[in-house]
């Protein structure tokens, strides 16, 4: 199993530009969800989904888009990039509430992304 | 809102001395709570959770975490610091409202000195 698979590793953008980072998952797990991790705030949630074809806003969703149209997939779109979007960006996916609420979550490896 | 406290972003320690980083969560109703790692220019990997009825939880790499309910507390704990346990930890909490979500403390960055 790959778990869970984020590219890319490293993207520079500049400001005004649109991009996707990517997510896959193989462990066919329904939740799935976007964190950005910035220096001294620990991780905050940007979208979630709970299953194909519904996702749902978090803590931070202003500038991001997300579209869940199977299992395994959950990218992340960048409207227009800003400077304050410069983050590392985390996908995590879990199991469904039905497993239990001490079901963790799997993190991929992160996307480093600058907007200059 | 549930939110989680991680006091000092910065902790040092000798290697062989022990370890104490420190986790509190605010919520009227314990939530689950779990510990994450984060080395390097990596992604976050799980070192131990809560388990309802449980106050000693014991993690890999030997850290364990107590859960104190009076203190609303989760500290991890290990005996015996490594070299290789240099990393930034993670206390993260949820609440059973049908959400997966995790909420994340500011997370702590531990130095291990030789």
């Amino acid at each position: 199993n790959a778990g869970v698979t984020q590219t890319p590793k490293f993207q520079v953008l500049k400001t005004g530009q649109s991009m996707t980072l990517q997510c896959a998952q193989d462990m066919n797990h329904e939740y799935m969800s976007w964190y950005r991790q910035d220096p001294g705030m620990g991780l905050r949630l940007i979208h979630y989904s709970v299953g194909a074809g519904i996702t749902d806003q978090g803590e931070v969703p202003n500038g991001y888009n997300v579209s869940r149209s199977t299992t395994e997939d959950f990218p992340l779109r960048l409207l227009s990039a800003a400077p304050s979007q410069t983050s590392v960006y985390f996908c995590a996916s879990s199991y469904s509430i039905g497993a239990g609420g001490n079901t963790e979550a799997f993190f991929g490896q992160g996307t480093r992304l600058t907007v200059v | 809102a549930q939110s989680v406290t991680q006091l000092g972003s910065h902790v040092s320690v000798s290697e062989g001395a022990l370890v104490l980083l420190r986790c509190n969560y605010s919520s009227s109703v314990p939530p689950y709570l779990f510990w994450y790692v984060q080395y390097p220019n990596q992604g976050l990997q799980l070192l131990l959770k809560y388990t309802t009825g449980a106050t000693l939880v014991k993690g890999i790499n030997g850290f364990e975490a107590e859960f104190k309910k009076s203190e609303t507390s989760f500290h991890l704990t290990k005996p015996s610091a490594h070299m290789s346990d240099a990393a930034e930890y993670f206390c993260a909490s949820r609440t059973d409202t049908g959400r997966r979500a995790l909420t994340f403390g500011s997370g702590t960055r531990l130095q291990v000195q030789p």
